[in-house]
């Protein structure tokens, strides 16, 4: 089954980007039925959701992030990246939702990024 | 605007029912929701979608002691025969065009 995991460094410094990777296995992200998403959590705190891609590179981004998001997709590698500038410590979570009804159906399991001097 | 909001905790008894609320803004009664369980240390869960007329879709591998409902512009997450495993957060999350919210979710305890 298909399955999401997000990898990057667990510790970006406060001027730098943080940058994470979602590779999706058992299934191919290039497909109309999905869009591929980022959502963040800090410690203690509840979800929060990033923006979302589709295969072809349609995107959507919070608006109160918008500013400070890129996210992309590469199809070769079956991956989506976020980009973020100005990060706060939080897990990262990359999921899927169906293109018609954005409900997230599937989720990674999360990688923790610590921002930090 | 679109907003979810949830009740921050609630409780209730080993083998016992209780029942989530999500509400929508104002405006909004007609929105589908999606629930999600977040064990304690875990990542989020899947759960169900529920549309306005009440209908739901669950994920793979939810018990039928989860289902879901609807009035007005509530939507509802109701838990029978709890088990301790139940004892999570649970988030409410909706969309609109291009927008994705979520709800500060209820920390359920089982007594």
């Amino acid at each position: 089954q298909v399955q999401l995991q997000e990898s990057g460094p667990g510790l970006v410094r406060p001027s730098e980007t943080l940058s994470l990777t979602c590779t999706v296995s058992g299934g191919s992200i290039s497909t109309t039925s999905h869009y591929w998403g980022w959502i963040r959590q800090p410690p203690g705190k509840g979800l929060e959701w990033i923006g979302s891609i589709n295969y072809s590179g349609d995107t959507y981004y919070n608006p109160s992030l918008k500013s400070r998001v890129t996210i992309s997709v590469d199809t070769s590698k079956n991956q989506v990246s976020l980009k973020l500038t100005a990060a706060d410590t939080a897990v990262y979570y990359c999921a899927r939702h169906p293109s018609r009804y954005w409900n997230f159906d599937l989720w990674g399991r999360g990688t923790l990024v610590t921002v930090s001097s | 605007q679109l907003v979810v909001t949830q009740s921050p905790s609630a409780s209730a008894s080993l083998g016992a029912s209780v029942r989530l609320t999500c509400t929508l803004s104002s405006g909004r009664s007609t929105y589908a929701i999606a629930w999600h369980q977040q064990q304690p240390g875990k990542g989020p869960r899947y759960l169900m979608k529920i549309n306005s007329d009440g209908t739901h879709n669950k994920g793979d591998g939810i018990p039928d002691r989860f289902s879901g409902s609807t009035s007005g512009a509530e939507r509802y997450l109701t838990i029978s025969s709890l088990q301790s495993e139940d004892e999570a957060d649970y988030y409410c999350q909706s969309w609109d065009t291009g927008i994705q919210v979520f709800g500060g979710g209820t920390k359920l305890t089982v007594l």
